[in-house]
């Protein structure tokens, strides 16, 4: 069946290294779109990628969807401690939402 | 202010004891799901429903149900709960399938003994 991976589970970083995660699916997606909950939260949307290859910024945040449509990343540039929680990346190969495990971001001041 | 709002946010029962999460949206989205959340597993979708009177399983329905009859509410049934339904669950409101944001609850946290 349908899998989204996503690695690392968990990260360290002090505070203004950067961070990056990683989202691969099994099969190729129509859009990929990137969630942030903080702990005790609800997820929250950061960004949507619909284009093969594109490429979105915001602020310290870059957001890549692959060529194949299969694959993501989101780097972040200079963590801040404001940048703590778990990040989900979430596919849609059809009408179902498919979420990676997610990584767990610890900024270390 | 859009919102999607779950009831109760914290929940205790025993096995086999009927109970209903509620959902409700104010944006008139489409497009509604409910998920359970669990550590190292991330979200999975249970059900969703794409309009009025439209809902399809998602990746792990069993012991579920779920009804769709106006467009602003979700309701999640658990007809007889068992502990490995213990989980973090969330609804998501989203206007078209995939092509928006998801917008979601506050989460229920549901222990069942």
């Amino acid at each position: 069946g349908q899998q989204v991976m996503q690695i690392p589970q968990y990260q360290h970083v002090q505070e203004g290294e950067d961070f990056t995660t990683y989202c691969n699916s099994s099969t190729t997606l129509s859009n990929i779109q990137w969630y942030k909950q903080r702990p005790g939260g609800h997820p929250v949307f950061l960004i949507q990628l619909v284009k093969s290859g594109e490429v979105k910024k915001q602020k310290r945040l870059t957001f890549q969807f692959g060529e194949a449509k299969k694959n993501s990343s989101l780097h972040i540039t200079a963590t801040q401690t404001t940048d703590v929680g778990t990040y989900f990346c979430a596919g849609l190969p059809g009408n179902q939402f498919y979420f990676g495990t997610g990584t767990s971001l610890t900024v270390i001041p | 202010e859009a919102q999607v709002t779950q009831n109760p946010r914290y929940l205790i029962t025993v096995t086999g004891k009927k109970l209903t999460v509620t959902c409700s949206q104010n944006m008139n989205h489409e497009y509604m799901s409910w998920y359970r959340q669990d550590p190292g597993l991330g979200l999975r979708q249970i059900y969703y429903s794409m309009n009025v009177e439209v809902t399809d399983k998602g990746d792990v329905p069993e012991g579920y149900k779920v009804s769709r009859k106006e467009k602003r509410n979700f309701p999640l049934i658990l007809e007889s709960p068992s502990p490995n339904q213990t989980s973090l669950y969330f609804c998501a409101s989203t206007m078209t399938g995939g092509l928006g944001i998801q917008y979601f609850g506050a989460g229920t946290r549901l222990s069942v003994l």
